[in-house]
């Protein structure tokens, strides 16, 4: 079983649409949370830490449910550029903080 | 540098040769990734080093393939005997994490392109 898992979609959202997706993790150890997100051909770049009480950047909201081992992200007023794979990513204090990503879910904004 | 850099961008090799693949990672960061993602696919996982522990190899797909970081710094990947399957982008990513602390987030070169004919 791999340690984070993600649907892989692709989610196809309409222009101006929220679109939210979960990541699950398995190792309770976790403590550390991220969304990356990666544009088609490009480097993962960071897109925001997710924080035990849940955090928001401008469109963008994480949450995090550690009773059931999960992160979630949701897109507001889905914009065409939002269009990425967006990857979620464990660390935990039990394995030298190494991030653990998860093979990404697909999002396509369309027009 | 203010980023992870990776040498070269492109490489275009013959099968069966060998191949170095450079990372210099940002200044003071611990932990350093090695990953390989092929065209549509996730990142596949290939070492990790942390501090001056034992490297992870777990992901390492064959013996080909190997990995050191020399000072704690510059990592080089070599895989040996190229084979076409081995075709994909290799990135690097680092980040500051130690023992007891679950890590900061990493931040990615932006890739070697691999293409073994």
């Amino acid at each position: 079983r791999k340690e984070v898992e993600q649907d892989p979609g692709p989610f196809n959202v309409p222009e101006g649409a929220t679109v939210a997706f979960n990541c699950t993790y398995s190792n309770s150890a976790s403590q550390s949370f991220f969304w990356y997100r990666q544009d088609c051909r490009k480097e993962p770049k960071l897109l925001m830490s997710v924080y035990s009480s849940g955090n928001e950047d401008g469109r963008f909201t994480a949450q995090l449910n550690r009773a059931s081992q999960y992160i979630s992200l949701l897109i507001r007023d889905s914009k065409l550029s939002d269009s990425a794979t967006y990857l979620c990513v464990a660390a935990s204090t039990d394995s030298w903080g190494k991030l653990q990503f998860g093979a990404g879910t697909q999002v396509v904004v369309t027009p | 540098g203010a980023g992870v850099s990776q040498s070269p961008s492109n490489k275009v090799t013959e099968k069966g040769k060998d191949v170095e693949l450079r990372c210099d990672p940002i200044s003071g960061h611990t932990a350093l990734y090695w990953y390989r993602q092929s065209l549509g696919q996730g990142l596949e996982f290939l070492i990790y080093f942390q501090g001056n522990s034992a490297p992870d190899k777990s992901g390492l797909p064959s013996d080909r393939f190997s990995a050191e970081r020399t000072g704690g710094s510059v990592s080089t990947l070599t895989i040996q005997r190229t084979q076409q399957e081995d075709s994909a982008v290799y990135l690097c990513a680092s980040s500051l994490s130690f023992k007891g602390y679950s890590g900061t987030e990493a931040f990615f070169g932006q890739g070697t392109r691999l293409t073994v004919v």
